[in-house]
């Protein structure tokens, strides 16, 4: 059972550069998120679903753009990257009801835009 | 909007000693969960404890319990017998059922030996 999937695990962009960052669960999960963690401000949430063509916009959603066409799937792009979205981002997603609607995360993207 | 403050973020405890970490929300609903996360230098990120905000009773795993007041909402965990690999981040959350989940900014806790 592989959980969520999340790549790539490093990346480096130059500024303005695109990219999309892939996450990926085999759990039959309704709900997946995205987050970017940054020293001294936690987890902030950038864009959930709650279902396969449902998103929703999080604490921090400017400068990304998700999709849904899958209940698998959830990338997360970049369509011009700038110095302030260097981070670590987290995907992560849960049942609802189910395990106490805990979250499972992937194992993290280390992002620097230069 | 829900809000979840961690107003300490570094701790530190000896080893073999016990040590509470706090958690404040806000939140005008009443159905929902928290969750202490603890995320070590790998950057895995790892369930600890969750409580449903329905149950009166303080959720305990092991040598990790909370103290759950709702009214005060407040959710405090606490690590008893702390060893060396307790040391990492932990993350205070709430989750309104079946919706998202916020996060505070976190505590590090440092375990000496």
């Amino acid at each position: 059972n592989a959980g969520v999937t999340q790549t790539p695990k490093f990346q480096v962009l130059k500024t303005g550069q695109s990219m999309t960052l892939q996450c990926a669960q085999d759990m039959n999960h309704e709900y997946m998120s995205w987050y970017r963690q940054d020293p001294g401000m936690g987890l902030r949430l950038i864009h959930y679903s709650v279902g396969a063509g449902i998103t929703d916009q999080g604490e921090v959603p400017n400068g990304y753009n998700v999709s849904r066409s899958t209940t698998e799937d959830f990338p997360l792009r970049l369509l011009s990257a700038a110095p302030s979205q260097t981070s670590v981002y987290f995907c992560a997603s849960s049942l609802y009801g189910g395990e106490g609607e805990k979250l499972f995360f992937g194992s993290g993207t280390q992002l620097s835009v230069l | 909007a829900q809000t979840v403050t961690q107003s300490q973020p570094e701790m530190s405890v000896q080893e073999a000693e016990t040590v509470t970490l706090s958690c404040t929300y806000d939140t005008s609903e009443s159905d929902y969960y928290l969750f202490w996360y603890k995320q070590p230098p790998s950057r895995q990120m790892i369930l600890v404890i969750r409580q449903e905000a329905y149950k009166q009773q303080n959720a305990t795993e092991n040598r990790f319990s909370v103290n759950f007041q709702k009214a005060a909402k407040s959710f405090s965990l606490k690590i008893s017998d702390s060893q060396l690999g307790d040391a990492a981040m932990y993350f205070c959350a709430y989750r309104l059922r079946g919706f998202k989940t916020i996060f505070g900014a976190g505590t590090r806790l440092f375990v000496k030996a």
